[in-house]
């Protein structure tokens, strides 16, 4: 069954950075791509970026652009979301989801597998 | 970026009822949108995806329609289970935006 299993809970201060990690099971990693997407307390779903895992290629939010990047280990069948210069408001639960695509004369594209989310918190 | 806007943004509901979330795009997005139920501390779940194709395992009590800027989520007839809050997401274009959910509760 595919799973997607995070790293565990950081805790850093303002002005570091954070490495989350999401391990990937069940399927062929490279089919599909990753998304990063987080959440902080009380507050909507926010997408972050993508990456595509067969070639890499990687697309990001212009809100975290300069801070965020988006890797993958393919031996490994990992994704991960670094976030640089933390600041307060980065204080979030942070998820993985693998998207699907449902393909006809368009493709359309949705998150069928998440993982059990990361809390991140910034604190001095 | 294309603004999602969830209405009403909470709702008091009994087990039994038929309720109805709405999804509005601030600009059309056809057929590109997804519905998430998320519980206290768990990852959202898919629920819908193209406005209105049931996920697999998804009870058939959920269901999803419209097209445009104009969405819909009903639940037929609520179950204990149900009450959790509510996401609609655009995939039309990156970055991929979330309505600001829709809390369920019991009334």
């Amino acid at each position: 069954q595919v799973q997607l299993v995070q790293s565990g809970a950081e805790v850093k201060k303002p002005g570091a950075s954070v490495k989350v990690s999401c391990k990937a099971s069940g399927y062929t990693f490279t089919y599909f791509a990753m998304h990063w997407v987080r959440q902080a307390p009380g507050q909507r779903l926010e997408w972050m970026g993508l990456i595509n895992t067969g070639n890499g290629h990687t697309k990001y939010s212009q809100k975290f652009q300069g801070r965020v990047t988006i890797a993958r280990d393919t031996s490994a069948s990992t994704a991960y979301m670094e976030l640089s210069s933390l600041r307060s408001e980065d204080a979030a639960v942070y998820f993985c989801a693998r998207e699907m695509a449902s393909c006809g004369d368009y493709c359309y594209s949705y998150f069928d597998y998440w993982g059990q989310g990361t809390l991140v918190t910034v604190s001095s | 970026d294309i603004q999602m806007t969830q209405s009403p943004s909470s709702l008091s509901a009994s087990v039994g009822d038929r309720v109805t979330i709405t999804c509005r795009a601030s600009q059309s997005i056809s057929s590109y949108l997804n519905w998430y139920q998320q519980k206290p501390g768990k990852a959202p779940k898919l629920l819908i995806y193209v406005a209105s194709s049931l996920q697999s395992g998804v009870p058939s009590r959920f269901s999803g329609s419209g097209s445009g800027t104009d969405f819909t989520l009903t639940i037929s007839s609520l179950q204990p289970e149900d009450f959790a809050t509510y996401y609609c997401q655009q995939s039309s274009s990156t970055p991929y935006t979330f309505g600001q959910g829709t809390k369920l509760e019991i009334k």
